[in-house]
């Protein structure tokens, strides 16, 4: 799979959008981008993930580059409740083992 | 609450001891994962079951075993433990079968393992 990276840590403030970026330069085609989140020792939560449209659930929005080299999460309205460690990774379209690196931790400020 | 049940929350056993950690997959999930995540390693797939039976093995040593029982419940059996074996193990559920990559994965609250 394709190595992804993230910075280590951003702030944002409550209420503001927050943008959590992610390089995945070496990416294949059949592979898809996924974010998942952790808030702190609980179990990962998945986001959103795409292939290369940009994508936007109740969580968050997705926009990929059109090289898909790398892409942007977005949380339009942060709460408290999104601090967390944000995973980016990238997973083949049969495969579905996920294996998270150190992850962006985001802290909102209120 | 994703709906996957963890048993127990804390445990704290002694270096060479053997443990079961229990998993009880969302309603309706077929399929079950069991992750470890220690600091230094992040994340790591462990094993896949499918239906009661063994789909995926990834990074498990042989001295952690597993299974999946007809109520589609799971237990992850590790013996003979290290200090290096501290950490949480998460189980996470999906509805299908393996290799459905879009099946998002369901995360348990994990058992916090502590050898001493």
């Amino acid at each position: 799979d394709a190595k992804t990276t993230q910075p280590p840590s951003m702030d944002c403030a409550e209420g503001r959008a927050a943008n959590l970026p992610c390089n995945h330069s070496t990416i294949s085609g059949n592979e898809y981008v996924y974010w998942y989140r952790q808030i702190h020792s609980q179990g990962p939560q998945y986001i959103i993930h795409g292939l290369k449209n940009n994508e936007t659930n109740e969580m968050a929005s997705l926009i990929i580059t059109e090289d898909r080299k790398s892409s942007t999460l977005i949380l339009p309205h942060a709460t408290l409740r999104d601090t967390a460690v944000y995973y980016c990774i990238v997973i083949k379209g049969n495969d579905y083992k996920l294996s998270f690196g150190a992850g962006t931790t985001v802290t909102v400020r209120a | 609450d994703s709906g996957v049940t963890q048993t127990p929350k804390h445990l704290i056993t002694a270096t060479g001891q053997r443990v079961t950690l229990r998993c009880s997959p969302r309603s309706g999930d077929l399929s079950v994962y069991w992750y470890q995540q220690s600091l230094d390693q992040g994340l790591q797939f462990l094993i896949q079951y499918y239906n009661g039976e063994e789909r995926a093995k990834g990074n498990i040593l042989e001295r952690f075993s597993a299974q999946q029982f007809p109520d589609l419940h799971s237990e992850l059996n590790l013996s003979s433990l290290e200090l290096g074996d501290s950490a949480l193990y998460f189980c996470a559920s999906s509805p299908r079968l393996a290799g459905k990559h879009t099946d998002t994965q369901y995360f348990g609250p994990g058992t916090r393992l502590t050898v001493l």
